[in-house]
């Protein structure tokens, strides 16, 4: 089975500061990953997806994030981040042989003016 | 929300009654899910759905049953509502883009009072 963890259930930070969001999973087989946001009283949208390939992977809105196997982590990280990115952050897994998608309980990003 | 609609959008209902929730989209996907989102938990998956009448429990199954007739429909009830069902519902699509990516839907609030 697999499983999702984030470390930080809300992060304040200024604007224009840069912002890292982590995520770690567990699962005995291969995997890929995802980072979803929900703005305030809206469904999800994908922000991005690692399927293989290189380990830094870019998203909307100027986010990226890095895949370390190692450490089982896809942490999410934005350079500047603007008073539009306050959302509600979800990491996700799901197996490669196609399954159940299983999300953490995420991480809820406050950009301070 | 690209061809995902779920109703009712909002529902309050007392304990004891029972309740469906739709699902329809009009993608064709082979994977329909069913996710509850509750602050501190993020969205736990209930039931999915990787076809026609072929149905799987999620995390949290237990009071809820799921139906999947038609391929653009998926059905979530409650058979004798509680309190402890109180939340947003999700409904999400996927598995025909490669790698499980979803869609979601608006989401449905119910409350049972």
């Amino acid at each position: 089975a697999q499983s999702v963890t984030q470390l930080d259930s809300q992060v304040p930070v200024f604007e224009e500061a840069p912002v890292e969001l982590r995520c770690n999973y567990s699962s005995s087989v291969s995997v890929y990953l995802f980072w979803y946001v929900q703005y305030p009283n809206q469904g999800l949208q994908l922000l991005l997806k690692y399927l293989s390939g290189s380990t830094l992977v870019k998203g909307i809105n100027g986010f990226e994030a890095e895949f370390n196997k190692s450490q089982t982590s896809f942490h999410l990280r934005k350079p500047s981040v603007h008073i539009s990115d306050t959302a509600e952050y979800f990491c996700a897994v799901t197996p490669t042989s196609y399954d159940k998608v299983i999300f953490g309980p995420g991480t809820s990003l406050s950009v301070i003016p | 929300d690209a061809g995902i609609t779920q109703s009712p959008r909002h529902k309050v209902t007392e304990t004891g009654t029972p309740v469906t929730l739709r699902c329809h989209q009009t993608e064709n996907h082979r994977y329909m899910y069913w996710y509850r989102q509750d602050p501190g938990h993020g969205l736990r998956l209930i039931h999915y759905s990787y076809g026609v009448k072929d149905t799987d429990k999620g995390e949290v199954s237990d009071g809820y049953s799921v139906s999947r007739s038609k391929t653009e429909d998926f059905l979530l009830t409650l058979e004798s509502a509680t309190s402890s069902q109180t939340s947003v519902y999700f409904c999400a699509i996927g598995g025909e883009s490669g790698a499980n990516v979803l869609t979601f839907g608006a989401g449905s609030r119910l409350t049972v009072l």
